[in-house]
């Protein structure tokens, strides 16, 4: 079984600011991570993910992310935030045994920019 | 590419109606999809998977009887809420997959289902 942990349910920033959102996971076979932003009543839209290969990963809309497999992390940073960034993100592994790519979130983090 | 669409975006009904969510693929073949359910300031509940051509699989507790999910082509899936009551009131997501291709969902934009 595999689990997600975000760190923080809320992370209040001022604009321009940089921000770091956290995530761990546990999981006993390897697998792809992602995070995704979800703005008020709408679905989830993907800012990046990890399937192999260079262990940071850039995204869209300036973000970035590290996969840090001792640590089992994948860590979401921003150097500079926007009022328009404040929303949910989410985190969430997918177990690379498991068909139908089902995947496993996090209970979401609450970015909140303020001028 | 890989636009994923959901209709309708907001349904109220009154208790003891069913309703029918639709969830399609607008530019890709979906192998899989996906129905999740949110309630507020929650995370992704996963529902049930279903698989074109074969019956849906449901996650534990998850009453397959009152969320009946067809997935008839490999562009279309429905979830109906059937005989609906107040605590069904959510935000209800779908999302697809192509087996094989990153591993990766593409979600809709969601349906808010009211029950009076």
């Amino acid at each position: 079984a595999q689990s997600v942990t975000q760190l923080d349910s809320q992370v209040p920033v001022f604009e321009e600011a940089p921000v770091e959102l956290r995530c761990n996971y546990s999981s006993s076979v390897s697998v792809y991570l992602f995070w995704y932003v979800q703005y008020p009543n709408q679905g989830l839209q993907l800012l990046l993910k990890y399937l192999s290969g260079s262990t940071l990963v850039k995204g869209i809309n300036g973000f970035e992310a590290e996969f840090n497999k001792s640590q089992t992390s994948f860590h979401l940073r921003k150097p500079s935030v926007h009022i328009s960034d404040t929303a949910e993100y989410f985190c969430a592994v997918s177990d690379l045994r498991t068909s139908g790519s089902r995947l496993t979130f996090g209970e979401g983090t609450q970015l909140t920019v303020n001028p | 590419g890989a636009v994923v669409s959901q209709h309708p975006s907001r349904v109220i009904c009154k208790s003891g109606t069913s309703v029918k969510i639709e969830c399609r693929s607008l530019d890709f073949q979906a192998t899989t999809m996906f129905w999740y359910r949110q309630f507020p300031k929650q995370s992704l509940m996963l529902m049930a998977t279903s698989n074109e051509g074969s019956k849906a699989t449901y996650e534990q507790g998850v009453e397959k009887d009152k969320f009946l999910i067809n997935h008839a082509s490999l562009t279309l899936s429905t979830l109906t809420v059937t005989s609906a009551h107040p605590e069904d009131s959510s935000f209800y997501i779908c999302s697809a997959s192509v087996q094989g291709v990153s591993y990766e969902q593409y979600f809709g934009p969601g349906t808010r289902l009211t029950v009076t």
